[in-house]
């Protein structure tokens, strides 16, 4: 069964503090997503990587960058946090054959800037 | 633009009776479709997917959807509903982008 695996479940950071989100997936996944979760907005892409060292942008990357250093390993950094980017944020794999791969999810990181 | 749309922020029925989760969506070319759910505190898990082929879709927990090209709808059904299925679901395309939500609240 696949896990990915969010490093915090809570994280309450102060307005201007650098962040990092970390996500790890267990399946040797290619294809790793992260998104924002807001009432009445549903889920918003935020950045995607189809591969190590490789990234794309989603919907709204602004404020945010992402790396990939490793294929398990993805992480999301808010440079300079802002209230604005009070959240939960989810975190998800898929394999890499096309595009009919369901994702699978972490549990999600509910992070408040304050 | 290819797009998901989930017309009800909100759908509540008794326990027992049948339910459905609406969900249209605008696409060019095959519109390879998901449905997930979400509990509370939890990530999303994936319940049933739409790729080509029988347009009826069977899927986890009991759980259906039902593709119409004509009417660009896949919603979600079930013949009889537990409070237990009260959660978050979500319609999203192959592209990764998701509908708004919709709550489900299935009362005893």
């Amino acid at each position: 069964d696949v896990k990915v695996t969010q490093s915090s479940r809570y994280l309450v950071k102060r307005t201007g503090e650098k962040v990092f989100l970390e996500c790890v997936q267990d399946m040797d996944h290619e294809n790793m997503f992260w998104y924002r979760q807001d009432p009445g907005l549903g889920l918003r892409l935020i950045y995607f990587s189809y591969d190590v060292k490789m990234k794309e942008k989603g919907d709204i990357p602004e404020g945010y960058s992402v790396s990939r250093e490793k294929k398990e390993r993805f992480s999301l950094i808010l440079e300079s946090a802002s209230t604005n980017q009070t959240s939960m944020y989810l975190c998800a794999s898929s394999p890499g054959q096309g595009r009919n791969s369901p994702l699978h999810f972490g549990n999600g990181t509910r992070l408040t800037v304050t | 633009a290819q797009s998901v749309a989930q017309p009800e922020d909100q759908v509540n029925v008794a326990e027992g009776n049948p339910l459905t989760v609406k969900c249209t969506y605008s696409v060019s070319g095959n519109p390879y479709l998901f449905w997930y759910v979400q509990y509370p505190n939890r990530g999303l898990q994936f319940l049933l997917k739409y790729i080509t082929g029988d347009n009826l879709v069977k899927g986890s927990y009991g759980f259906e959807a039902e593709f119409n090209k004509s009417q660009t709808s896949f919603h979600l059904k079930k013949p009889s509903a537990l409070v237990s299925d009260s959660a978050l679901y979500f319609c999203s395309l192959k592209d990764m982008r998701f509908g708004a939500g919709t709550r489900l609240t299935v009362k005893p």
